[in-house]
């Protein structure tokens, strides 16, 4: 079965620093991977993925991933955070089709 | 990307009644749906497979009894919390995969007092 570990639950940048968020994951598989994000009351917002070919991953707001099969980790990085980025982050991975989620990392982003 | 719909977004309602929430794929067909149980602060939980024109799956520890899923068309899968308590109090998510990705709806609050 597969799993994911998002190493700390909770992150706080300043606004303009990097933000980075990790996941470390299991898989028997190939695995394909995913961040999503959730602001409060709403559903899961696609960030970005990875199934196959390149391992650095681009995706919306300025958030990238990088795939690295030695180390099953799938981290979340971002140059410069901007207030907006404040919000729940969720890593995940595919197993047969259903996912298993990550405890979520709560970033917040300071003035 | 796709776009996936749930109503109501939130419902109140007595201990004891039963609640219906609607997942709708609004530009794709899903032949399989996946209902999450996500508490406060907390991860989604898998509940469910919904799957169109055949029995749901539910995963370990979900009572089949209490959550009843219909996927009667490819557009839309219906989960029913019957006798509703305070302890199911939650958000629900539904969601459908389109190509690779998998897309989610925008949740439905429940309170049961």
């Amino acid at each position: 079965a597969q799993s994911v570990t998002q190493l700390g639950s909770h992150v706080s940048v300043s606004e303009g620093a990097l933000v980075l968020l990790r996941c470390n994951y299991s898989s028997s598989v190939p695995p394909y991977l995913f961040w999503y994000v959730q602001y409060p009351n709403q559903g899961l917002q696609l960030l970005l993925k990875y199934t196959t070919g390149a391992t650095l991953v681009k995706g919306i707001n300025g958030f990238e991933a990088e795939f690295k099969k030695s180390e099953t980790s799938f981290h979340l990085t971002k140059p410069s955070a901007h207030m907006s980025d404040a919000a729940e982050y969720f890593c995940a991975v595919s197993d047969d089709y259903k996912l298993s989620f990550g405890a979520g990392t709560t970033v917040t982003v300071r003035a | 990307g796709a776009v996936v719909s749930q109503h109501p977004s939130r419902v109140i309602c007595k201990s004891g009644t039963s609640v219906k929430i609607e997942c709708r794929s609004l530009d794709f067909q899903a032949t399989t749906m996946f209902w999450y149980r996500q508490f406060p602060k907390q991860s989604l939980m898998l509940m469910a497979t919904s799957n169109e024109g055949s029995k749901a799956t539910y995963e370990q520890g979900v009572e089949k009894d209490k959550f009843l899923i219909n996927h009667a068309s490819l557009t839309l899968s219906t989960l029913t919390v019957t006798s509703a308590h305070p302890e199911d109090s939650s958000f629900y998510i539904c969601s459908a995969w389109q190509g690779e990705t998998q897309y989610f709806g925008p949740g439905t609050r429940l309170l049961v007092l």
